[in-house]
């Protein structure tokens, strides 16, 4: 489970305020991911990132923020966000073979519990 | 489209019996599968999957799921379980052919709650 940190773990943050999530992967992957869990739903992919390039956006709101400044690191910045948006963050990693290539397995961090009160 | 049912929420079985976790999947191609386990408070961790091949995939921690085209089915399965084993379970499809648009996104199921009692 080293192979995919993220940091801070707990975060409880008021609809007002500015905070970030952070992933490090140490896996020499080239494509991460940030995914959101809530309770009794399907997994929802938030953003991919691969060669360090967002090759993904499913019509999350502009309050969530992505960044990718290498291979290794993806941030997830928020502000003003609601209470719904309270969940567990996921990032993940995987070894992108390219637009040929969908077997690849994506391995995840513990996630981040966000709370928004 | 492409879709991943988990038809029970939860599966209680005793230590030692044999345990089988349901998943079943619809996809326009053949399918990449998935199956990842989820502890409390943790991340989900890569139990196995299924490309090509046997149909009989072997996995971490003694976990096995069968590949079934016939009935598109990839039940997890594991010849005796552990108390340990309590997680939530989840399966994930995505179909073959090239990664672009919705086709780099992984399907996922539910997710199915397994309780092994001592």
């Amino acid at each position: 489970e080293t192979g995919v940190t993220q940091t801070p773990r707990h975060l409880v943050m008021g609809m007002t305020n500015k905070k970030s999530l952070k992933c490090e992967q140490h896996l020499g992957h080239n494509a991460m991911y940030w995914y959101k869990q809530s309770a009794k739903k399907p997994l929802e992919l938030m953003f991919v990132y691969s060669l360090e390039e967002r090759v993904e956006n499913n019509s999350v709101p502009s309050r969530f923020s992505p960044e990718c400044p290498n291979s290794s690191h993806l941030f997830l910045h928020l502000h003003t966000l609601q209470p719904e948006d309270s969940a567990l963050y996921l990032c993940a990693s995987s070894q992108d073979g390219g637009l040929a290539f969908s077997t690849d397995t994506q391995y995840f961090g513990p996630g981040t519990r966000l709370t928004v009160l | 489209a492409q879709s991943v049912a988990q038809p029970e929420d939860q599966v209680n079985v005793a230590e030692g019996n044999p345990l089988t976790v349901k998943c079943t999947y619809s996809v326009s191609g053949n399918p990449y599968l998935f199956w990842y386990v989820q502890y409390p408070n943790r991340g989900l961790q890569f139990l196995l999957k299924y490309i090509t091949g046997d149909n009989l995939v072997k996995g971490s921690y003694g976990f096995e799921a069968e590949f079934n085209k016939s009935q598109t089915s990839f039940h997890l399965k594991k010849p005796s379980a552990l108390v340990s084993d309590s997680a939530l379970y989840f399966c994930a499809v995505r179909d073959e052919g090239p990664k672009a648009g919705n086709n780099r996104k992984l399907i996922w199921g539910l997710g199915t709650s397994l309780a092994v009692n001592p």
